[in-house]
């Protein structure tokens, strides 16, 4: 699987829109762009998942570029509680491939 | 659906001693797996299975057993306890392969003295 690489923190202003960027220059054609988040000390949640098209669901929209070598997460209207760390993982969708979170962005929504 | 639970929430252990992590799904999931998590760190995969009678390692699955007799359960076991095994442990599962989308438990907090 693609290896990805997240800036390890960001802030957001209340209310504003929070980009969240990944970078997966080794992406294959066949892999997938997954978003899950981690609020404190609770297990991940699922946000959001596309494999070339832009995709928007009621959590946030998923942007990737045309060569699929990055990616970006929007949270159209950040709110206290978006303050998580969120993990960008790039793999093959389909039954066996193990997971790999790696480090994510710890998103801070300041008021 | 109470989705996946896992127990204990926290459990403090002496070196050397052994116990089993909970973990069960009401949603008829064929794919469970168990991370643990570090501080300052990501996820890793510890063991999983693909349904009741199969299961397979992970990243990091020195340490742990695991068995699947039925689809709702999948609990971890720690024969020996090791301090470096100190760390929040989560379980997740998923319809179909690791593409699915994961639903995870609350966490498992373990402290190896």
């Amino acid at each position: 699987d693609a290896k990805t690489t997240q800036p390890p923190s960001m802030d957001c202003a209340e209310g504003r829109a929070a980009n969240l960027p990944c970078n997966h220059s080794t992406i294959s054609g066949n892999e997938y762009v997954y978003w899950y988040r981690q609020i404190h000390s609770q297990g991940p949640q699922y946000i959001i998942h596309g494999l070339k098209n832009n995709e928007t669901n009621e959590m946030a929209s998923l942007i990737i570029t045309e060569d699929r070598k990055s990616s970006t997460l929007i949270l159209p209207h950040a709110t206290l509680r978006d303050t998580a760390v969120y993990y960008c993982i790039v793999r093959v969708a389909d039954t066996g491939n193990q997971f790999y979170f790696g480090t994510g962005t710890s998103l801070t929504v300041i008021p | 659906n109470a989705g996946v639970t896992q127990t204990p929430k926290f459990q403090v252990l002496k070196t050397g001693q052994s116990m089993t992590l909970q973990c069960a799904q009401d949603m008829n999931h064929e794919y469970m797996s168990w991370y643990r998590q570090d501080p300052g760190m990501g996820l890793r995969l510890i063991h999983y299975s693909v349904g009741a009678g199969i299961t397979d390692q992970g990243e990091v699955p020195n340490g742990y057993n695991v068995s699947r007799s039925t689809t709702e359960d999948f609990p971890l076991r720690l024969l020996s306890a090791a301090p470096s095994q100190t760390s929040v442990y989560f379980c997740a599962s998923s319809r179909g392969g690791f593409g699915e989308t994961q639903y995870f438990g609350p966490g498992t907090r373990l402290l190896v003295l």
